[in-house]
């Protein structure tokens, strides 16, 4: 079946570092594909999204660019806030629901 | 309310009793979805509902899990004889209308089960 498959956190960064999250997925067809993000004592978010290949989602200084040719869908932010610690979901729609990667801590230091 | 509400965010059960989770969607939103989140782990799809139809229940892991929307408003999870393996995060999502899917869900913080 479908799946997402995430790079392992936490991972720790200092301020103003560059950021990647990897994530890789197997599916059939052609899936949209998502990052979702979950700040502490909040719930599940959408940051960005991608809905056929080559098409870059971007949003808040982040972006991914949906690759058909590796299956990826990586996480990047040229510099990064405390405010963006958090945990990050790489999520795909081949229908009508969301398939969910296991996550990936982000912390982020002064 | 602005946006999807869950009760309670903290139940402990004993093992075999009874639960109900419910959840306040967005108002207006068609679709309602709901999630498990074990520790460590992604959102496991359990259910979906478009109003009061479920249309969706493949997620649910046994039949002691049952989904309900009878006024495609709130919904309640029941899960019957709880195991502690049932110990996770209950996440429900609405949004807005299933036929122009965005895979964009509004989800709530989430309802935390222990099963002791």
């Amino acid at each position: 079946g479908d799946s997402v498959t995430q790079m392992e956190g936490p991972v720790t960064l200092s301020e103003e570092a560059f950021l990647t999250i990897n994530c890789t997925y197997t599916a059939t067809g052609y899936p949209s594909l998502f990052w979702y993000v979950q700040y502490p004592g909040e719930g599940l978010q959408l940051l960005l999204k991608a809905t056929k290949a080559d098409d870059k989602g971007s949003n808040k200084g982040f972006e991914a660019t949906y690759r058909k040719e590796t299956t990826s869908f990586h996480l990047e932010k040229g510099s990064v806030q405390v405010s963006d610690s958090a945990v990050y979901f790489c999520a795909l729609s081949n229908t009508d629901k969301l398939i969910f990667g296991t996550g990936t801590r982000l912390q982020v230091f002064p | 309310g602005a946006g999807v509400s869950q009760s309670p965010r903290y139940k402990v059960a004993k093992r075999g009793q009874d639960v109900a989770l419910r959840c306040d969607p967005i108002s207006g939103h068609v679709s309602l979805f709901w999630y498990q989140q074990a520790l460590g782990q992604g959102p496991e799809f359990l259910t979906y509902f478009q109003n009061e139809a479920q249309l969706d229940k493949s997620g649910l892991p046994s039949d002691r899990f049952f989904a309900e929307r009878p006024e495609g408003s709130v919904s309640t999870l029941k899960i019957q004889r709880t195991q502690q393996e049932d110990s996770a995060v209950y996440l429900c999502a609405s949004s807005l209308d299933w036929r122009e899917w965005t895979g964009e869900l509004f989800f709530g913080e989430g309802s935390r089960l222990t099963v002791l």
